[in-house]
């Protein structure tokens, strides 16, 4: 049972329009949630994270929303630049418990910003 | 300098085979993980490991055993290799804290043959 989806395969985007990459997950003691970068043959980067106790969390041209009550999150990219394609994975994980950074992944959108 | 380098970065072998992926970190960090990205491209935790002990231990066959001869490495070791085992392995590191990001290497991509 995947407990964090990403339902979007692929997202393809104008260069300087936004992009928007969208999760879902099930498991409401999740509480912590990341989003990682992934470019071909390298390892995912850490791209911006919140906590459930904000609902947006910014840095640059990056927005991750929270919406705890339909579990999903979101994130912004504006303006998009074709740099920015990649494969973006969100991930989740708990701050407590037994957890200890274990990190639950979606699959992956699959950005593509053309210039 | 490379933070978090896997080796090898591919490893193509017959099933059956005995087979070790290498991971060493220079942040350092006091927790790594191992974590399979399968033909459908989900990441899935194997195993972590905090100074050197064995802190998630997910439902890996037994085939599967990792090693930490110190806090800057973590091995793993595959014996009897079949084909479900192919896949790409990522390695990674963090801080400890869950709200300590992970630093993930290249990974490594495994064919059985």
């Amino acid at each position: 049972d995947q407990q964090v989806k990403q339902n979007s395969p692929s997202l393809s985007v104008q260069e300087g329009r936004i992009s928007i990459l969208n999760c879902d997950y099930t498991n409401s003691m999740f509480d912590y949630f990341l989003w990682y970068k992934k470019y071909p043959a390298e390892g995912p980067t850490f791209l911006i994270s919140i906590s459930s106790i904000k609902d947006k969390n910014e840095d640059g041209r990056f927005t991750v929303f929270l919406n705890k009550s339909a579990k999903h999150l979101s994130l912004h990219i504006v303006p998009s630049q074709p740099g920015d394609s990649a494969v973006y994975f969100c991930a989740a994980t708990r701050a407590g418990g037994t957890s200890y950074g274990k990190l639950t992944f979606g699959q992956g959108t699959i950005l593509t910003v053309h210039p | 300098d490379t933070a978090v380098s896997q080796t090898p970065k591919y490893l193509v072998t017959q099933m059956g085979n005995d087979k070790s992926i290498k991971c060493e970190q220079n942040l350092g960090h006091d927790t790594m993980y191992w974590y399979k990205q399968d033909s459908k491209k989900f990441l899935k935790i194997m195993f972590s490991y905090n100074n050197k002990e064995l802190i998630i231990n997910e439902t890996v066959p037994n085939r599967f055993s990792p090693k930490s001869p110190d806090k800057a490495h973590l091995n793993l070791h595959i014996n009897s290799l079949e084909l479900g085992d192919s896949a790409v392995y990522f390695c990674a590191s963090s801080q400890g804290g869950f709200n300590q990001p992970q630093h993930f290497g290249d990974g490594t991509r495994l064919s059985i043959l």
